[in-house]
């Protein structure tokens, strides 16, 4: 079976930097994908590791280390507007879409 | 370039009907890929389709069907619906299967069942 994990919740303070852990046990893995939801709206599209590293954009960065089948998303200089839900998903089949999900991170940012 | 758009955004049906739902990709994206979203579980993946082909399914019952259009316009449709089917129902569409490829989601459809 697959499974990821993440904090449930997650509160920081505007200005701040946090980071988000995904752990994840899928039967393949072809890539860790980031994405944000607000309430109401639909997930967006974040970033995306297929090998180890560091990506950045902009004011978020994502993290992977497939030996420790863990990643982690870093959102700098928080906004209120950072304030969603985030997902870190895995695609576990090559030239597939169905991305496995975990739970999702809430994060609160607070004045 | 507009967006994924589902229809209809909301709907409200009752057990043992059957309910089918509409997501139009983004233009010249081929992938559309469905998925479940609910507060206990989460997203779940529900099938995805390619070239009007169904090119991977998770783990739902034969209840949840799906197609495609040549158009790459995507229903999906669920029968004999139960109370535990009210969800958020998301569409995701992608220019191929690439991995690298992000997943571009609709506003999604919000199903009640009574």
């Amino acid at each position: 079976g697959q499974s990821l994990e993440q904090p449930s919740e997650v509160t920081a303070v505007e200005g701040a930097i946090v980071q988000i852990n995904c752990t994840y046990q899928t039967s393949g893995f072809y890539g860790l994908s980031w994405y944000q939801q607000h309430d109401g709206g639909a997930p967006t599209f974040l970033s995306y590791n297929a090998l180890d590293g560091l990506e950045e954009t902009g004011r978020f960065s994502s993290f992977l280390s497939r030996s420790d089948s863990y990643g982690y998303l870093l959102l700098q200089e928080l906004q209120m507007k950072d304030s969603a839900s985030y997902f870190c998903a895995v695609r576990a089949e090559t030239g597939a879409n169905n991305l496995f999900f975990g739970t999702g991170t809430r994060l609160t940012v607070i004045p | 370039k507009a967006g994924v758009t589902q229809t209809p955004r909301y709907l409200i049906k009752t057990r043992g009907q059957q309910v089918t739902l509409s997501c139009s990709p983004i233009s010249g994206h081929r992938s559309v890929s469905w998925y479940q979203q609910t507060p206990g579980q989460g997203l779940q993946f529900l099938f995805e389709y390619f070239s009007e082909t169904q090119r991977n399914k998770g783990n739902f019952p034969g209840r949840f069907s799906g197609r495609q259009f040549s158009n790459s316009r995507s229903e999906m449709n669920v029968s004999t619906l139960e109370l535990g089917d009210s969800a958020l129902y998301l569409c995701a569409s992608s220019h191929s299967g690439r991995s690298n490829q992000p997943q571009h989601f609709g506003d999604g459809t919000r199903l009640s069942i009574l």
